[in-house]
This record gives C-alpha cells, structure tokens and sequence, in this order.
C-alpha cells in the first residue's frame, strides 16, 4: 500500500523559512517522479515543484522559484521542500505528490498518490 | 503559469449526466495528452479520477470519463449520485516543463 506522511508544517512569521518532510512507502521511491502541491485555504490547487527520478532535474512554479527548494533521499525514501523568505500568500496546505513526470520509465504527468498535507501558516 | 479555466459550478440530478470543461491553450490541454481529473471530497486530498485524457486509474468507476478536443478537455460523470458531489479539479502538463491545474468546479447534486 503507498503510503506518503508529511510533517514539518506550522506557524511562521512572514520572511521565515520551514522543512517539509514527506516519508513514503509502498513503491520503489528512487523510480517516480515526487511533487509538491498546494493548497490555500478556501482555494483551488497549485502544481508548486517536482522532483524528477530520472534526470535529477527539478521544476518550479514561478511563484516560488528562488525560495523554494526541493529535494529527495532516495535512501531514506523522503522528499523534502525547504521554504523560504515565506509570504501570507504561502499560507495553505502542502500536499506531497507521487507522480509528475516519469515513474519506472513510463511517463506518469499525472498524481496517482497524495498524502494527508501539512498546513503552513505564515503570520505574524 | 495560468490557471486552466473551468466553471465555477455545476449540478445535476441523481441519475442524471454532467459535463465539467477544461480550457488551455496549444502549450497545455492542446499540445499534450496529459490531462488528469481530481476529485476533492471537503477536508480530504484529492483523488485521481481520470489520466492521459480518458484513462481509469484501478478502483475509479466508470461512470466517469474523459476526453479532449482543441485546447479543451472534458470530464462526464454518467449517473450521477450522492457521493459525486465534490469539488473536481482538472491538470495538465505544459510546454515550460510545468503542471498547471484548473481553477476548480463544484459539483452539486440536486
């Protein structure tokens, strides 16, 4: 069974930093393609950036290039975001994504798995 | 990075089949045939419903299907029940190497 937990969320003053964390299980992580997608309250969804499996290339949303940073342990089978320089407007729940380009070298731009989400609260 | 664009709302009754429209552009919905469909239940994650325009992820019914046309695609649910009532987001993958979601739609069961 797949299974994707995230943590690291919270409360955070405007201009802050933050680690999601996302551990998975149930499927052979290093293969797919992992994304981050978000969710503002009251709101509809935001692609935010994917990790590629194949290629090590990682993608952004213009929204959050230059803060957001995005990263995997294919050893520990955990991918991460590292938010930064947070705004109000970064305030939503962050949903990690199995899927979002190549999964075992078929093409999969799309998100078969979600985990629960972790709510960011950027306020003072 | 512009939203795809779907209406706000839209509702039927039981039994009854409805149609929710997703438009891009030639760069997204027009260029790829990777558009997906979520469905959204409150306070839950979203759930795949369809991929690759018109395929079923295992455990979807079939009352749901997809398709596209142009810049546009499109989402069917065919008998609809109680439990169709959600709200139904479209995705597609973009020629800058990006995903791009629909604005959303809310379905209601009369």
């Amino acid at each position: 069974e797949v299974q994707l937990l995230e943590s690291g969320g919270g409360l955070v003053q405007p201009g802050g930093s933050l680690r999601l964390s996302c551990a998975a299980s149930g499927f052979t992580f290093s293969s797919c393609a992992m994304t981050w997608v978000r969710q503002a309250p009251g709101k509809g969804l935001e692609w935010v950036s994917t990790f590629s499996s194949t290629s090590g290339n990682t993608y952004y949303a213009d929204s959050v290039k230059g803060r957001f940073t995005i990263s995997r342990d294919n050893s520990e089978n955990t991918l991460y975001l590292q938010v930064s320089s947070l705004r109000a407007e970064d305030t939503a729940v962050y949903y990690c994504v199995k899927g979002g380009r190549y999964c075992s070298g078929t093409s999969c731009f799309y998100f078969d798995y979600w985990g629960q989400g972790t709510l960011v609260t950027v306020s003072s | 990075q512009s939203a795809l664009t779907q209406p706000a709302s839209v509702s039927g009754s039981p039994g009854q089949s409805i149609t929710i429209s997703c438009t891009g552009t030639s760069s997204d919905v027009g260029h790829y045939n990777y558009v997906s469909w979520y469905q959204q239940h409150p306070g839950k994650a979203p759930k795949l419903m369809i991929y690759d325009v018109s395929n079923w992820p295992s455990g979807v019914s079939n009352r749901f299907s997809g398709s596209k046309s142009g810049n546009t695609a499109s989402l069917t649910i065919s008998g609809l029940q109680a439990e169709d009532e959600a709200d139904y987001y479209c995705s597609s993958y973009t020629s800058s190497s990006t995903l791009v979601f629909g604005t959303g739609t809310k379905v209601t069961v009369l």
